[in-house]
């Protein structure tokens, strides 16, 4: 069975970058991207973008252009999520998501979620 | 830019039926955006229930569907229970690769 296994809870400083990993089984990682959504507290879920199991090609929201960065492993079956320059309104819980196998345009697997909490 | 709108809360009395709406600020929402909803309860990921407009996904209950109302996408929960309090996002795929959120519904069963 698809499983997404991501890092556990960190505290950053402002300015400083965050790095979230996304470990993935169950299915032949280069076959899908995967997806990453991010949720403030007691916000909404904003999706920030993807990155190519196989091939690495990504595709990031306007929001964060610039900022992030997404990256894989596919050794080791894991993708990973970087934003820089952290300011206290990144403080979320960052999420990974991927496709179903049909193709169809909707997230049917997700991890369980990663709390970054960006403080001095 | 798009943004996609939903009802920042909605009541519903239990056992009876809420219609949750995901509209775009400029334009219609129509099968072609590939519609789909989540549920979501504190400290949880997400849950995916709705696809491609009208699909449920596996092994959610039939009182859950999906639909076009006019110019928005729509979520119905019929027979709502206690448990379906909750919050509900709709993702509408805009193409080129990226996918939206809405601002999510506070579902209230009373």
């Amino acid at each position: 069975q698809v499983q997404l296994v991501q890092s556990g809870a960190e505290v950053k400083k402002p300015g400083a970058s965050l790095k979230v990993s996304c470990k993935a089984s169950g299915y032949t990682f280069s076959s899908y991207a995967i997806h990453w959504v991010r949720q403030a507290p007691g916000q909404r879920l904003e999706w920030m973008g993807w990155i190519n199991g196989g091939n690495g090609n990504t595709k990031s929201s306007q929001e964060f252009q610039g900022r992030v960065t997404f990256t894989r492993d596919t050794s080791a079956s894991t993708a990973y999520v970087e934003l820089s320059s952290l300011r206290s309104e990144d403080t979320a819980v960052y999420y990974c998501a991927r496709r179903d196998s049909s193709g169809s345009q909707y997230f049917e697997y997700w991890g369980q979620g990663s709390l970054v909490t960006v403080s001095s | 830019q798009t943004v996609v709108t939903q009802e920042p809360s909605f009541s519903v009395s239990p056992g009876g039926t809420a219609t949750l709406t995901c509209g775009l600020n400029s334009g219609s929402v129509s099968t072609s955006y590939s519609p789909s909803w989540y549920q979501q309860t504190p400290g949880q990921a997400p849950r995916t229930l709705i696809y491609n407009t009208n699909s449920r996904s596996s092994g959610v209950p039939d009182r859950f569907s999906g639909s076009i109302l006019g110019n928005k996408a729509a979520l119905t929960i019929t027979g709502a229970q206690a448990d379906d309090e909750s919050d509900y996002y709709c993702v509408l795929y805009m193409g080129s690769g990226i996918w939206v959120f809405g601002g999510g519904t506070k579902l209230t069963v009373l």
